[in-house]
């Protein structure tokens, strides 16, 4: 069973560029979430989806950011006109089930010049 | 509102001693679970140990065991035996919300000395 999978690991662009992240969860999880931790920093929730639903969003998710989980499969968090503000790792996490364990993929780190 | 504590920014550990990495925590739901989580310098969180609060015995899970403690809200994680490829950063986390996200500490750096 493979784990959850993120692309890119690594991701340098220029302010006001837009960028998108691609999250694959461990299959059959129905519940994935977003989280981003800067540095020195534990991670904060930004988003969650149960299948296709997303269900809750965090205050933190201003609307430069959007995400997305077609068929309740892979996910993608685009921000739109990055800041210098948005240079963070950013962590996907799916789980199986109401109260399971989140398992984490490798991480994107997004750097803004 | 959850809020996890953990109080010990940074810390060493001679290589084969055990060690102990704090954590307290405050919630207001009678249900809840408690998660230790480590983070090597690449970045990945990998998990190591939950507790249930209504788990009657203290969790372990090979050389981690959680110090689980109600009524002093605090869920200490132990490890045994440290190795040098224990050095990271450890994060406890609990759950909240029907949607089950996790609410972190700001972590603790552990060291391992050979």
């Amino acid at each position: 069973d493979t784990g959850v999978s993120q692309d890119p690991r690594h991701k340098i662009t220029k302010r006001g560029q837009n960028v998108t992240f691609r999250c694959d969860p461990i299959s059959e999880h129905n519940r994935l979430y977003w989280y981003r931790q800067t540095l020195g920093q534990g991670p904060e929730f930004l988003t969650y989806f149960q299948n296709e639903a997303q269900l809750e969003k965090s205050r933190l998710l201003s609307d430069r950011f959007s995400a997305e989980r077609p068929k309740g499969s892979f996910s993608t968090l685009e921000i739109q006109r990055t800041e210098q503000g948005d240079s963070a790792m950013y962590l996907c996490a799916s789980s199986l089930a109401y109260g399971d364990t989140q398992y984490f993929g490798p991480g994107t780190r997004l750097t803004v010049l | 509102a959850q809020k996890i504590t953990q109080t010990q920014p940074g810390m060493f550990v001679q290589e084969k001693e055990a060690v102990t990495l704090d954590c307290t925590y405050d919630t207001s739901d009678p249900s809840y679970g408690l998660f230790w989580y480590k983070q090597p310098s690449s970045g990945e969180m990998i998990f190591l140990i939950y507790q249930g609060s209504y788990d009657q015995q203290n969790a372990t899970e090979g050389r981690y065991s959680l110090n689980f403690q109600k009524a002093r809200k605090s869920a200490n994680l132990v490890i045994s035996a440290s190795q040098l490829g224990d050095s990271a950063m450890y994060f406890c986390a609990i759950y909240a919300g029907n949607n089950r996200k996790l609410i972190w500490g700001l972590g603790t750096s552990l060291g391992v000395n050979p």
